[in-house]
């Protein structure tokens, strides 16, 4: 069965710096992975998505993933946080019926 | 109006009211959810429809009860709640239940308190 685990339910970081969530994630396919943010009071956004196409993935807000097979891993990272990253950060892997199973979420914090 | 619809946005009612929480989407897709997201807790799967019919129903108590009239439209009838039940409820769709590449796409949901 598919899971994933999102190290670190809360990440502090000073504004300026790099800003590392990891995900983990088990699947007995070749997976979708996918990573979802949300701001206080607000759905989930999609920030980036990996479909099997190029490992390093791309996203909104200048957040970007690295599918890693050997490592089953698909951390995010964005190389300089600003204030409005401040939000809750959810990974994803598609099941093999094609059902999203969330992580816990990862609630990062950005000290000015 | 395009994405996902989700009304009202915030909600306070009495252990004995009625109401219903409503999601529409503008996507052309035929699978919804309703989740559940409770505060310090992991999202919860409550509901699953897709083409209108319900695939998925996680335990969820008989007081929530969905209703999917199509699949642009999609309600959630709350009756007898307890105060637990008070959560950020999240409503999502996809193009089908099975389109693992695609991912959801979420709306800004109803934050409900129960008094």
């Amino acid at each position: 069965a598919q899971s994933v685990t999102q190290l670190g339910s809360h990440v502090s970081v000073s504004e300026g710096a790099l800003v590392l969530l990891r995900c983990n994630y088990s699947s007995s396919v070749p997976p979708y992975l996918f990573w979802y943010v949300q701001y206080p009071n607000q759905g989930l956004q999609l920030l980036l998505k990996y479909t099997s196409a190029a490992t390093l993935v791309k996203g909104i807000n200048g957040f970007e993933a690295e599918f890693k097979k050997s490592e089953t891993s698909f951390h995010l990272t964005k190389p300089s946080a600003h204030m409005s990253d401040a939000a809750e950060y959810f990974c994803a892997v598609s099941d093999s019926r094609g059902k999203l199973i969330f992580g816990q979420g990862t609630e990062l914090s950005v000290k000015p | 109006e395009t994405g996902v619809t989700q009304t009202p946005r915030h909600l306070v009612m009495g252990m004995t009211n009625k109401k219903s929480l409503k999601c529409e989407q503008h996507l052309g897709h035929n699978a919804m959810y309703w989740y559940k997201q409770s505060a310090k807790k992991p999202l919860e799967l409550m509901f699953v429809y897709n083409f209108k019919e319900q695939t998925e129903n996680n335990s969820v108590p008989s007081r929530f009860s969905p209703e999917c009239p199509n699949s642009s439209h999609l309600f959630l009838h709350l009756h007898t709640l307890q105060p637990e039940d008070s959560a950020l409820y999240l409503c999502a769709s996809s193009p089908s239940k099975a389109a693992g590449g695609v991912g959801y796409t979420f709306g800004s949901g109803t934050r409900l308190t129960v008094v």
